[in-house]
């Protein structure tokens, strides 16, 4: 079984609608991240969680919240989904050396 | 603050031929480097990592890179690259293993005939 799943794989919506993408992880890491990625843009970070009680906003958090649930839980949510928030998006959890591992990816379309 | 700069956006390297993809990063006390795998489709994979010590760091799939702190490079190296081997690769540069990562934009590498 993959260390670190997210779910929905694919998403497609519509403009203003609520969208949440979930991500759970087996690594028992404490450190938790969401990044978009854009074509030529590489990988943006949106929020990060160093634990559960800890929450920070990454590069570009706007338009975007996340809750983590449990040690394994760091969910990722668009309030009122817009065109430009069609990207690619990663979960990742790290260790104490930073070394990070990555989810397989929700491709999130909003039309 | 650290950054991390891919020169080559696209690289096309012969199957068979060595490579090298280049990545410079700028921090102030001693990085901790990564270099990361993305085949289409696919999350993110760790090829290798330098934290400290031995210069010239192994890693899985026949890469190697190596750190010049006079440099501030961190280039990976293969010596002779298969078909499998087409993906975007990324380096990052953390710190003090407490931190985010900063990635590079990635190259993408092609590999012909």
């Amino acid at each position: 079984d993959a260390d670190v799943t997210q779910t929905p794989r694919n998403r497609i919506t519509k403009t203003g609608k609520r969208i949440m993408l979930e991500c759970s992880q087996t690594k028992g890491h404490d450190r938790m991240y969401w990044y978009r990625q854009d074509p030529g843009l590489g990988l943006q970070l949106i929020y990060y969680s160093f634990d559960v009680k800890d929450i920070n906003k990454g590069e570009i958090s706007d338009g975007y919240s996340v809750s983590r649930q449990a040690q394994a839980k760091f969910s990722l949510s668009l309030e009122s989904a817009i065109p430009n928030q069609t990207a690619l998006y990663f979960c990742a959890t790290s260790d104490s050396t930073d070394t990070q591992y990555f989810g397989p990816g929700t491709r999130l379309t909003v039309l | 603050a650290q950054s991390v700069t891919q020169p080559d956006i696209h690289i096309t390297v012969s199957e068979g031929a060595s490579l090298e993809l280049r990545c410079n990063y700028s921090y102030g006390a001693t990085p901790y480097l990564f270099w990361y795998v993305q085949s289409p489709g696919q999350g993110l994979q760790l090829l290798l990592k330098y934290f400290s010590g031995d210069t010239l760091v192994q890693g899985i799939k026949g890469f190697e890179a190596e750190f010049k702190r006079s440099q501030s490079s961190f280039n990976l190296r293969k010596p002779s690259v298969h078909w499998s081997d087409a993906a975007e690769y990324f380096c990052a540069v953390g710190n003090s293993g407490y931190s985010t990562l900063t990635f590079g934009k990635g190259t993408m590498l092609l590999v012909s005939p």
